[in-house]
């Protein structure tokens, strides 16, 4: 595709609630990366994948969070019991690694809100 | 974490005037780059500057780089209505494991017409 797409747009559910969000990268780039934004905030890490494999998850804030790419390109961010703290802006973005800038492109993210 | 500061957090100019936004980082990098982002979606990648470079430019934008006193500054010439944003500095950390983008919390641009 064009660029990042990320589904659903808007998501709101109730606590306690499991939900997945979903990433489709741009075609060819190995790394991917979620980020959480909070309102006036700037985005901060969850986590990054290079290939299939979650090369950095240090930025998951407890094991309620998890994030698969079982093929290489689309990624699922999945959060199990979700709590009224976990409302925010998730933000996918992708990455060719042989480029040397390490510039990102992003999705225009999937607004969450847990009520 | 965030990654350090922008200022002002929120900067309101009338259209043609230069806008001045800061950043304040708190680790050594190799790069530093500037985001933009419309209506708390979507970031868009506007410049990178590496650590041996000292300013940028790119169209009406102009970045510079301090790593001795770990700033940067963007500036917006003649700006317009268009620039309405929030704009982020992001930096990658030294450690070439680390990939993902540590962010600063954003200036708020607000251009009048």
């Amino acid at each position: 595709g064009a660029g990042v797409s990320q589904t659903p747009s808007n998501k709101v559910t109730e606590k306690g609630k499991y939900v997945e969000l979903r990433c489709d990268p741009i075609s060819g780039h190995t790394a991917l990366y979620w980020y959480r934004q909070s309102l006036g905030q700037g985005p901060e890490f969850l986590i990054y994948f290079q290939g299939t494999g979650a090369a950095d998850d240090s930025g998951l804030p407890n094991d309620r969070f998890f994030a698969v790419r079982p093929e290489g390109s689309v990624s699922t961010l999945k959060i199990q019991r979700t709590e009224r703290g976990d409302s925010a802006v998730y933000l996918c973005a992708s990455s060719s690694t042989g480029s040397p800038s390490y510039e990102q492109y992003f999705g225009p993210g999937t607004r969450l809100t847990v009520t | 974490s965030q990654q350090g500061e922008e200022d002002p957090q929120a900067l309101s100019i009338q259209e043609g005037e230069n806008a001045t936004m800061n950043c304040s980082y708190k680790t050594s990098i190799n790069n530093l780059q500037w985001y933009r982002q419309n209506s708390g979606r979507g970031l868009v990648h506007l410049i990178l500057i590496r650590s041996n470079e000292r300013e940028k430019h790119s169209g009406r934008l102009r970045v510079t780089l301090d790593t001795s006193k770990k700033s940067s500054s963007l500036l917006i010439t003649a700006s317009r209505a268009a620039d309405t944003a929030s704009y982020f500095c992001a930096t990658g950390g030294m450690d070439t494991g680390r990939r993902a983008l540590t962010f600063g919390s954003g200036t708020r641009l607000q251009v009048q017409p």
